[in-house]
């Protein structure tokens, strides 16, 4: 059981470019959250999903775009890249509000 | 933003002390989660507390929801040098779940 994963693990990009974070979760969880996280601070949400189909804006979307095609896929795309952007990203997801689960985290850098 | 204030920031104890650490905001929680996250991975649940006053507890940590829900603390007994990490609380409200800043703890051996 592989719970969450996150690909890349490592990105560098240059600021204008643009990439598309992969969260893949084989727990059948219908919640799913994307959330950055700047050195030293807690984790800001940035959209979160509560099924297929419906996506909707957390803490800090400018810049971001989701989609949920599929129960197990939530990509994160990030559009004209800025410096602004260099995070570590994670995904999470849960059944219903119970039993949180992270990835391990995508660090991207923008330069 | 829903604010969530951890103090303190950082802290540096011995093995073997006893430290606390708090989570506050001037807002009702619905639910109250405690994470830790080691560096170079996800933040990994600890426990979730739902109800004013309730005290959980998980091995050597404690941990207990304020009457009126708007506060939270995290109490380790004998801290060992594997309980280093970063502790983050998060409130659930909704479908949404919003971090604080997290205390940073570092176990001296």
């Amino acid at each position: 059981n592989a719970g969450v994963t996150q690909t890349p693990k490592f990105r560098i990009l240059k600021i204008g470019q643009s990439m598309t974070l992969q969260c893949a979760q084989d727990m059948n969880h219908n919640y799913m959250y994307w959330y950055r996280q700047d050195p030293g601070m807690g984790l800001k949400l940035i959209y979160y999903s509560v099924g297929a189909g419906i996506t909707d804006k957390g803490e800090v979307p400018n810049g971001y775009n989701v989609s949920r095609s599929t129960t197990e896929d939530f990509p994160l795309r990030l559009e004209l890249a800025a410096p602004s952007q260099t995070s570590v990203y994670f995904c999470a997801s849960s059944y219903r509000g119970y039993g949180y689960t992270f990835g391990s985290g995508t660090r991207l850098n923008v330069v | 933003t829903q604010l969530l204030e951890q103090s303190p920031q950082f802290l540096s104890i011995q093995e073997g002390e006893n430290l606390t650490v708090y989570c506050n905001s001037s807002s009702v929680f619905s639910s109250l989660q405690w994470y830790r996250q080691e560096p170079g991975e996800g933040p990994v649940l600890l426990v979730t507390v739902v109800t004013g006053g309730e005290v959980k507890k998980l091995k050597r940590l404690t941990f207990q929801f304020g009457d009126a829900r708007k506060d939270s603390s995290l109490h380790i007994t004998a801290a060992q040098p594997g309980d280093t990490g970063l502790y983050l609380c998060a409130r659930v409200t909704g479908n949404q779940f919003y971090f604080g800043t997290g205390t940073s703890l570092t176990v001296i051996p």
